[in-house]
């Protein structure tokens, strides 16, 4: 079936820092691929999203690019604020239509001043 | 507009009793996800509604847990004899199909469910 990986938490950066948070996934066929964001006391938000491979997403200065060839959507942002500290979460949607999410474990950022 | 909106936001029960949790999607969404988070699982899928299809009940852990869905636009996702395990934050989504390609799925705030 298919299944989200990435990088376990927690990950605490000083603010201006470069940020990378991994993920890898495993799916038949051509998933689309997002990256949501949880900030505290808020719920989910759609950060950014790609649907084929070699697109790159990106929102609020960070991106991913869909690679196809090592199964990989990583999330970067070359400056991270403190406003940033949120669990952001990697997932995949069947891109036989719509379909539920399937979720990565999400991983905590802390930025600090 | 508005968005998703779920309650109760937070819900405290005993081991035993039923409970039911609602999600509004937002208006003219004809797909609706519910999904469950915990500490231990992380983000689930629970069930899908899309139009007037059958719904998707595959991930339903058991047959405790029901959902329905009326008129095409509320939720309801029921628990019976509820158990300390399905403490969670139950998240609800919806979106627009837009024809063969994933869509943008917009999340509720979640409703925390404690059972005691």
């Amino acid at each position: 079936g298919n299944s989200v990986t990435q990088m376990e938490g927690p990950v605490t950066l000083s603010e201006e820092a470069f940020l990378t948070i991994n993920c890898t996934y495993t799916a038949t066929g051509y998933p689309s691929l997002f990256w949501y964001v949880q900030y505290p006391g808020e719920g989910l938000q759609l950060l950014l999203k790609a649907t084929k491979a070699d697109d790159k997403g990106s929102n609020k200065g960070f991106e991913a690019t869909y690679r196809k060839e090592t199964t990989s959507f990583h999330l970067e942002k070359g400056s991270v604020q403190v406003s940033d500290s949120a669990v952001y979460f990697c997932a995949l949607s069947d891109h036989s239509g719509n379909t539920p999410l399937v979720f990565g474990k999400g991983t905590r950022l802390s930025v600090i001043a | 507009g508005a968005g998703v909106s779920q309650s109760p936001s937070n819900k405290v029960t005993e081991k035993g009793k039923d409970v039911e949790l609602r999600c509004d999607p937002i208006s003219g969404h004809t797909a609706l996800y519910w999904y469950r988070q915990s500490l231990g699982q992380g983000l689930e899928f629970l069930i899908y509604f899309q139009g007037n299809s059958a719904p998707d009940k595959s991930g339903l852990p058991s047959d405790r847990f029901s959902a329905e869905r009326t008129g095409g636009s509320v939720s309801t996702l029921t628990i019976q004899r509820t158990q300390q395990e399905d403490s969670a934050v139950y998240l609800c989504a919806s979106s627009v199909p837009s024809g063969g390609v994933a869509d943008t799925q917009y999340f509720g705030p979640g409703t925390r469910l404690t059972v005691l």
